[in-house]
C-alpha cells in the first residue's frame, strides 16, 4: 500500500513558540492531504482539507491562523501550530488520498505534540 | 454535515468468538464506509471498506454490511485472535462544497480474552 510519513513523530515545545510538522506521501502523488487531531482515547477530529496549489480548507471551529496549513507540492503538506498553548497538547495525524474521488486515505504515523 | 454514531464504545469477548460493531450515517449522499484499526499510539490502519454499490464485503475473517436505505453498516469479525485487540473506528465518506472528507464514529475498544 502506499506510504505516508510524518515528522517529528514527537515533539515538546514552550508556550508561545510555534511547531511545524510535515506530512509526506512517499510513493505516490496526493493532490488532496488531510489534517486530523486526535485528543486521547478519543476520534479522529478533522482539522482541515488541504488541496495541492490552493488554500486549505478548515473544519467549522478549527481557526486557520492558528493552525498554518500548506500544501506546496504533490508530495508534501506541512501544519504549522502558531503560538502553542498547552491546551494544542494532542495528537495530530495527517492522511493522504490518491487521486479520485472515494478513494482509500492512507495515514501518517501522528505527532504527538506536548506544549508546557 | 455526516453524523456517524458508533455502538458499542467497548466491547470484550472470548477468543474465538465473533465480535460486531455497528455504525449509523446521516448523509444519505455517502457512498464510502471504510472501516480502520488503531492501536494505542499508531496510525489507524484500513482493515476492510465497502463501496455504496454492494451490500457486503468479506476478507478472510472480516465482513462488513451496508444497508442503505436505514443507513448502516457494521463490521464481523470471526474466530476472534488476542491481536484483534484494538480500537475500531468506522467512518463514512462525504463531499461537502465540493470536498470529499471522512467523518470517523467514536470507536470501539475491542478486547480479545484469551
Amino acid at each position: 500500500g502506499a506510504v505516508v510519513s510524518q515528522h517529528p513523530s514527537r515533539v515538546i515545545c514552550k508556550s508561545g513558540t510555534s511547531v511545524k510538522i510535515e506530512c509526506r506521501s512517499l510513493d505516490f502523488q496526493a493532490t488532496t492531504m488531510f489534517w486530523y487531531r486526535q485528543f486521547p482515547k478519543k476520534s479522529l477530529m478533522l482539522m482541515a482539507t488541504s488541496n495541492e496549489g490552493s488554500k486549505a480548507t478548515y473544519e467549522q471551529g478549527v481557526e486557520k491562523d492558528k493552525f498554518l496549513i500548506n500544501h506546496a507540492s504533490l508530495t508534501l503538506s506541512t501544519l504549522t501550530v502558531t503560538s502553542a498553548h498547552p491546551e494544542d497538547s494532542s495528537f495530530y495525524i495527517c492522511s493522504a488520498r490518491l487521486a479520485g474521488w472515494y478513494n482509500e486515505q492512507f495515514f501518517g504515523p501522528g505527532t504527538r505534540l506536548t506544549v508546557l | 454535515g455526516e453524523n456517524v454514531e458508533q455502538h458499542p464504545s467497548t466491547l470484550s469477548v472470548q477468543e474465538g468468538d465473533s465480535a460486531v460493531i455497528k455504525c449509523t450515517y446521516s448523509d444519505s449522499a455517502s457512498n464510502y464506509f471504510p472501516w480502520y484499526k488503531q492501536e494505542l499510539g499508531k496510525r489507524p490502519q484500513l482493515i476492510i471498506d465497502i463501496r455504496s454499490n454492494v451490500g457486503e464485503k468479506k476478507d478472510q475473517r472480516i465482513a462488513v454490511t451496508l444497508n442503505k436505505t436505514a443507513k448502516h453498516f457494521s463490521l464481523h469479525i470471526t474466530e476472534t485472535q488476542p491481536e484483534d485487540s484494538a480500537v475500531y473506528f468506522c467512518a463514512a465518506s462525504s463531499r461537502d462544497f465540493g470536498n470529499e472528507k471522512l467523518t470517523f464514529g467514536t470507536g470501539t475498544r475491542l478486547t480479545i480474552i484469551p
